[in-house]
């Protein structure tokens, strides 16, 4: 078992539509979430980063982490062909330095 | 937010050459920098870490005698692929990181190398 699992879609929706992305982990001393966003042929830009269990919302994202189930998710709402990428879910064990381990990325096509 | 440049964005090379990658922080001292590589549909690999002035830190299975990593200032990294081959062929992405509380690494826009 991969310790990080991400369907790499595509998923499809149309704009205005609430995307909801999926990770799952199996390393239970993860506790710092990551979600990134990539478009094509470039580099990975943070969007959310979270501690523990719980939610965080920014803008029209949010972001939940379910330590229990090992289960983090990120819901996008009112989705524009902007937000057409791939979303890559990452984690890490220490709040300090340490690597990142990443899923596969979902991509996600938003159609007007 | 910080950003993190590389060069060149895309470089095709003939096998048996040399390509020389460089990560640049353009407003922020980087006190670590790390390697990726990433191919078609798979997740960001780390290939190795890096700390100015010191040695780089490699992943299992990544030959360091093939990549070579150099730190040499707080703002620039640099990853020479010896020898490449077609195998190599692939996205590299760097990212940086200042420290901090919480670590958060900022990714360059990645280098495309394609070897014939």
């Amino acid at each position: 078992q991969k310790e990080v699992e991400q369907d790499p879609g595509p998923l499809s929706v149309p704009e205005g539509a609430i995307v909801s992305l999926n990770c799952t982990y199996s390393n239970s001393a993860f506790q710092y979430f990551m979600w990134y966003r990539q478009y094509s042929r470039k580099g990975p830009e943070l969007l959310m980063y979270t501690y523990s269990s719980g939610n965080k919302e920014d803008g029209r994202f949010t972001a939940q982490v379910d330590k229990s189930s090992k289960y983090i998710s990120l819901f996008i709402r009112d989705s524009q062909p902007s937000d057409s990428a791939t979303y890559l879910c990452a984690m890490k064990a220490n709040s300090g330095y340490s690597t990142l381990t990443f899923g596969k990325g979902t991509m996600l096509l938003v159609s007007p | 937010g910080a950003v993190v440049s590389q060069h060149p964005s895309r470089v095709i090379c003939k096998s048996g050459t040399s390509v020389k990658i460089e990560c640049r922080s353009l407003d922020f001292q980087a006190t670590t920098m790390f390697w990726y590589r990433q191919f078609p549909k798979q997740s960001l690999m780390l290939m190795a870490t890096s700390n100015e002035g010191s040695k780089a830190t490699y992943e299992q299975g990544v030959e360091k005698d093939k990549f070579l990593i150099n730190h040499a200032s707080l703002t620039l990294s640099t990853l020479t692929v010896t020898s490449a081959h077609p195998e190599d062929s692939s996205f590299y992405i760097c990212s940086a990181t200042s420290g901090g509380a919480t670590y958060e690494q900022f990714f360059g826009p990645g280098t495309r190398l394609t070897v014939l």
